[in-house]
């Protein structure tokens, strides 16, 4: 099953730590992003990246950082900064701009 | 800042039945507009783009700029419809693309 390939699915941490999502694709695609999944709120764009070593804040970017040092990949930290953490993570990329987006199957992460 | 609107987070209705879901954008520029859908256990795929002006799985989406309004129709739902639909507008300049807060729909046999 090519296209994007998002781990672990469950991950769970301790208030207070650092943890990393990794999300990585096989499509050749320019353009990468992090959305947040939450009942009743829909998907919030937390970083996005149009191209390597370029990434630009989304609407909830706070608590969060990325990094694109490579093509295929664009890992996501969630820091302790992050006041509400917990949450179903999604990972997407695309060819470039108004082209539809693939999605990953998602990380979901508990903080306790 | 652009923004979309889906103002039922659910809706229920009878196999056979007509739906109608509904979504609004904000946006001044040129839209581009998408619906996804999310099936129980699937990934979140896209349905169908208003730029292409197809039918997927029986649905179609007419773009309304006087009001605004991007709302997916079908004329007669069956039970494998039931799934999480999103909205969602990409703006011209970028990639950025911005979803509505979604709607669950439930089709009853």
């Amino acid at each position: 099953d090519g296209g994007i390939t998002q781990s672990p699915k469950y991950l769970f941490r301790k208030e207070g730590q650092n943890v990393t999502l990794s999300c990585e694709q096989n499509l050749n695609h320019d353009a990468m992003y992090w959305y947040r999944q939450d009942p009743g709120q829909g998907l919030r764009l937390i970083y996005y990246s149009q191209i390597v070593n370029d990434f630009q804040k989304g609407d909830i970017a706070e608590g969060y950082s990325v990094s694109r040092e490579k093509k295929e990949s664009f890992p996501l930290t969630v820091t302790s900064a992050q006041k509400n953490p917990t949450a179903f993570y999604l990972c997407a990329s695309s060819r470039g701009a108004r082209v539809p987006l693939h999605f990953g199957n998602g990380t979901r992460l508990t903080v306790t | 800042a652009q923004r979309v609107t889906q103002p039922e987070k659910l809706l229920s209705v009878f196999k056979g039945a007509p739906v109608e879901l509904k979504c609004n954008y904000s946006y001044s520029g040129s839209p581009e507009l998408f619906w996804y859908v999310q099936y129980s256990r699937q990934r979140l795929q896209l349905l169908l783009r208003h730029i292409s002006r197809e039918s997927i799985k029986g649905f179609t989406a007419d773009l309304n700029k006087g009001e605004t309004s991007f709302h997916l129709k079908k004329p007669f739902a069956q039970e494998e419809d039931s799934a999480m639909y999103y909205c969602a507008h990409q703006e011209t300049s970028g990639s950025r693309l911005t979803f509505g807060e979604g709607t669950q729909l439930t089709v009853n046999p």
